[in-house]
């Protein structure tokens, strides 16, 4: 069955530094890959997309990175800040023959100052 | 645009009580999904509609779970009866057929079954 993976725990970093989180699938072979960021007690929010023909894309502070061949995708923030404290959710889409969009676990990154 | 707007936000109710959630997507688009959010279980896709009509509801938990969406505007996720297992917070989200696959959702509705 399919499946998509990112680190369960929540990653800590220093205000400054670049935070980089895991997203791996299995059983997959996504078009594209997207990742959505989550405040508590608020909905999921679109950040970026990435198609499987593209190795990279960025916007402002974030890049993401998708290797199909991995079957992995990399979101970074560079120079991160306490505002982006949030939870950080990876969606390779679609999936199988339908379009609907299944949800990684999540991963909470706490950006000390 | 107000987004998708889903009511209530919070409800709470005791096991075997009927429990109706409200979705309102955003205008012109034709896709419409329901996930649940639990710490354990992460968010699920419990069904999604393209143009009014259900296309995958493989995700619905059991029979006591019934989603319609009667028009382009409104949805409602149905639970009868209710459990405490049922407890979580609830996702709507709509999306626009042509262009990306991109969701917009809305707040959520957090359910508290005693």
């Amino acid at each position: 069955s399919q499946k998509i993976e990112q680190n369960s725990e929540a990653l800590n970093i220093q205000e400054g530094k670049t935070a980089t989180l895991t997203c791996n699938y299995t059983n997959y072979s996504p078009a594209y890959l997207q990742w959505y960021r989550q405040d508590p007690g608020r909905g999921p929010v679109f950040l970026l997309l990435i198609r499987e023909n593209e190795k990279e894309k960025r916007k402002e502070r974030l890049k993401v990175t998708f290797d199909t061949t991995l079957k992995q995708s990399l979101f970074h923030i560079t120079a991160s800040q306490p505002a982006d404290s949030a939870t950080y959710l990876c969606a390779p889409g679609p999936g199988g023959a339908t379009n609907k969009l299944i949800f990684g676990t999540g991963t909470l990154l706490a950006v000390q100052p | 645009d107000a987004g998708v707007i889903q009511s209530p936000r919070h409800e709470v109710t005791e096991m075997g009580q009927e429990v109706t959630l409200r979705c309102k997507p955003i205008s012109g688009h034709n896709s419409l999904f329901w996930y649940r959010q639990t710490m354990m279980r992460g968010l699920e896709l419990l069904i999604y509609f393209n143009n009014n009509v259900p296309i995958d509801d493989s995700g619905m938990p059991e029979d006591r779970f019934s989603a319609k969406m009667p028009n382009a505007s409104f949805s409602t996720l149905k639970i009868q009866p209710s459990e405490p297992r049922d407890s979580a917070v609830y996702f709507c989200a709509s999306r626009e057929t042509s262009g990306a696959n991109v969701l917009t959702f809305g707040a959520g509705s957090r359910l508290t079954v005693l």
